[in-house]
């Protein structure tokens, strides 16, 4: 059975700081895995996919990483802001989507 | 991209009464959907794979004869919350899973509150 796991489960840095945001998966055979963000008691926002054959992708301040066979992902966040608060998910994709535990951002300026 | 649209929104209703969640494809044929609820402060958590024009795949511990999911057509799958209880007020949302290789997109996302 698969399993994400999400290290920390909260964090609470100044504005400025570069951040680094840890996704772990028991089960290597993925197809992809995606990084989302999630505001409080709002739905999904889809930051960065990466396919299972890639090894990472950028999008502005955001790059995620992806080690299939150690099962481990990692989102950056350059430069942060009091704007990227918020929990963040990884969901990995098998012939479902399964989500991570999540990590609580909070940003403070 | 894919666009999803979930209904309704929020809702409350009375304890033993039924809320029937949809979500909609609006731009692509959804043979498969995956229904997620998600309780305060915790994760997502998977519930049910919905089917096209077949029964859905439920996960261990998910009580299939009360969270009822209908997927009869490949535009629309829905979620009936039977006979609900306070216990069942949490965040439900539903996910299209067309291809195992692409992004996955999500409806806006159903609070329910049963009182």
């Amino acid at each position: 059975k698969q399993e994400v796991t999400q290290i920390p489960a909260a964090l609470s840095v100044p504005e400025g700081e570069n951040l680094v945001l840890n996704c772990s998966f028991t089960d290597s055979a993925i197809y992809n895995l995606q990084w989302f963000r999630q505001d409080p008691g709002k739905g999904l926002t889809s930051l960065l996919l990466i396919q299972s054959s890639q090894r990472e992708q950028t999008s502005g301040r955001l790059n995620a990483s992806l080690d299939k066979s150690s099962g481990r992902s990692t989102l950056y966040i350059a430069a942060s802001q009091p704007g990227d608060s918020a929990t963040y998910l990884c969901a990995v994709r098998t012939d479902k989507l399964i989500f991570g535990t999540g990590t609580r951002l909070q940003v403070f300026p | 991209g894919a666009v999803v649209s979930q209904h309704p929104s929020w809702v409350i209703c009375k304890s033993g009464t039924s809320v029937k969640i949809e979500c909609r494809s609006l731009d692509f044929q959804a043979t498969t959907m995956f229904w997620y609820r998600q309780f305060p402060k915790q994760s997502l958590m998977l519930m049910a794979t919905s089917n096209e024009g077949s029964k859905a795949t439920y996960e261990q511990g998910v009580e299939k004869d009360k969270f009822l999911i209908n997927h009869a057509s490949l535009t629309l799958s829905t979620l009936t919350v039977t006979s609900a209880h306070p216990e069942d007020s949490s965040f439900y949302i539903c996910s299209e899973a067309a291809r195992g290789n692409t992004e996955a997109f999500f409806g806006q996302g159903t609070r329910l509150t049963v009182v």
